[in-house]
């Protein structure tokens, strides 16, 4: 079975400053993987996904996450924080032939001024 | 382009009453499914549905109903509120495959007292 961890429930960054968001997932049959964001009172919405195609996968807003298979992770990323990415994010894992996705716990991001 | 509709966005029920949380897609989705958001656990398959007519159990399915006589509606039923079913959902739907990303709806906030 297909699971998700998120390390860090809670991460904090100042304004311009590097954001990581760690993702690793178990999956015993190559995975497709998700980034979802979720700003307050809304529902998530798709940042990026990994497919099998490029390894380096680049979204909106500026994020981009790798695959790396032999660390079975898909961190985030973003080179320089926003006030506006200042939201809860959830990374998420789905197999080939299945009709269930695996959403891991979330991380709330905050961004200092 | 109104996306996934989830009706209402609040409510309180008081225990053991029944009730219908209601979701329409008007993007031509096979695919719907209901999740539950809760605290530090990330978001949790209820039900999902793959065509008008068909309906399979999620993560955790008790005590909730659903069904699917429509390609653009899925509601979730609650036969008899608990406690422990006080939660965010969501509804969701994409077409059908792995690969895809789900579209949400901006949740129902659900109070049961």
């Amino acid at each position: 079975a297909q699971s998700v961890t998120q390390l860090g429930s809670h991460v904090s960054v100042s304004e311009g400053a590097l954001v990581l968001l760690r993702c690793n997932y178990s999956s015993s049959v190559p995975p497709y993987l998700f980034w979802y964001v979720q700003y307050p009172n809304q529902g998530l919405q798709l940042l990026l996904k990994y497919t099998s195609a490029a390894t380096l996968v680049k979204g909106i807003n500026g994020f981009e996450a790798e695959f790396k298979k032999s660390e079975t992770s898909f961190h985030l990323t973003k080179p320089s924080a926003h006030m506006s990415d200042a939201a809860e994010y959830f990374c998420a894992v789905s197999l080939s032939g299945g009709f269930k996705t695996i959403f891991g716990a979330g991380t709330r991001l905050f961004v200092k001024a | 382009n109104a996306g996934v509709t989830q009706t209402p966005k609040f409510q309180v029920l008081k225990t053991g009453q029944s009730m219908t949380l209601q979701c329409a897609q008007d993007m031509n989705h096979e695919y719907m499914s209901w999740y539950r958001q809760d605290p530090g656990m990330g978001l949790r398959l209820i039900h999902y549905s793959v065509g008008a007519g068909i309906t399979d159990q999620g993560e955790v399915p008790n005590g909730y109903n659903v069904s699917r006589s429509t390609t653009e509606d899925f509601p979730l039923r609650l036969l008899s509120a608990a406690p422990s079913q006080t939660s965010v959902y969501f509804c969701a739907s994409s077409p059908l495959g792995a690969a895809v990303a789900q579209h949400f709806g901006d949740g129902t906030r659900l109070s049961i007292l």
